[in-house]
């Protein structure tokens, strides 16, 4: 696609459930990276991906963090028994070689 | 000492002002070096890459000193529109590879008429 595509856009969820949060990168990057803003604040990082691969997963806050990718293409991070401490905007990122990082508009989680 | 460290502002200033923002990183290996601007409730968006010798964009003028792992950005004559946070982003580097993108918590700079 045109640009990083991230589903859904907003996501209200009750505190205990899981939630999965998609990112579509732009074609041909190799590179995705997740990130997390909560309210307010910076941009933490959770997890980089390269191709399929994580590098570096240095960032997830906690086991109930997890993030796959399928080949060079779409990522899915799940949240599981979510957590008010949780509600944030999820970023994706994709980049090739380097250059050119694209955000998507992020994902707004809400738990309640 | 945090990866990346920026002036969280704000910087309020009129319209015509120039003004300059700061940052420092800790990581020596870093390779890579950005600014990056977000609008309120917005996703961050590259704004300018950082080189070695000081490059210049428009009203933007970006420099990078790696002896003191100081980056520094500078805008002329501010315009309203300019008015956002300004994230310096470094990457983390893996020997060569793309590494990651550490991102600082921004200044936030406001422009009045």
């Amino acid at each position: 696609g045109a640009g990083v595509s991230q589903s859904p856009s907003n996501k209200v969820t009750e505190k205990g459930k899981d939630v999965e949060l998609r990112c579509d990168p732009i074609s041909g990057h190799t590179a995705l990276y997740w990130y997390r803003q909560r309210l307010g604040q910076g941009l933490e990082f959770l997890i980089y991906f390269q191709g399929n691969s994580a590098p570096d997963k240095s960032g997830l806050p906690s086991d109930r963090f997890s993030a796959e990718r399928t080949g060079e293409s779409v990522s899915t991070l799940t949240i599981q028994r979510t957590q008010q401490e949780d509600s944030a905007v999820y970023l994706c990122a994709s980049s090739f070689l380097g250059v050119g990082y694209t955000f998507g508009s992020g994902t707004r989680l809400t738990v309640v | 000492r945090k990866e990346v460290e920026q002036d969280p502002g704000p910087f309020n200033v009129p319209e015509g002002a120039t003004v300059a923002f700061n940052c420092t990183y800790s990581n020596s290996a870093s390779q890579s070096f950005f600014w990056y601007r977000q609008d309120c409730r917005k996703e961050p968006k590259l704004l300018m890459s950082v080189y070695s010798s000081g490059n210049e964009d428009g009203r933007f003028t970006a420099q990078l000193n790696r002896a003191s792992q100081y980056i520094s950005l500078l805008i002329r004559d501010s315009k309203l529109s300019d008015s956002a946070t300004y994230l310096c982003v470094v990457n983390r580097g893996y020997g060569g590879s793309q590494g990651n993108l550490i991102f600082g918590k921004g200044t936030k700079l406001s422009v009045k008429p």
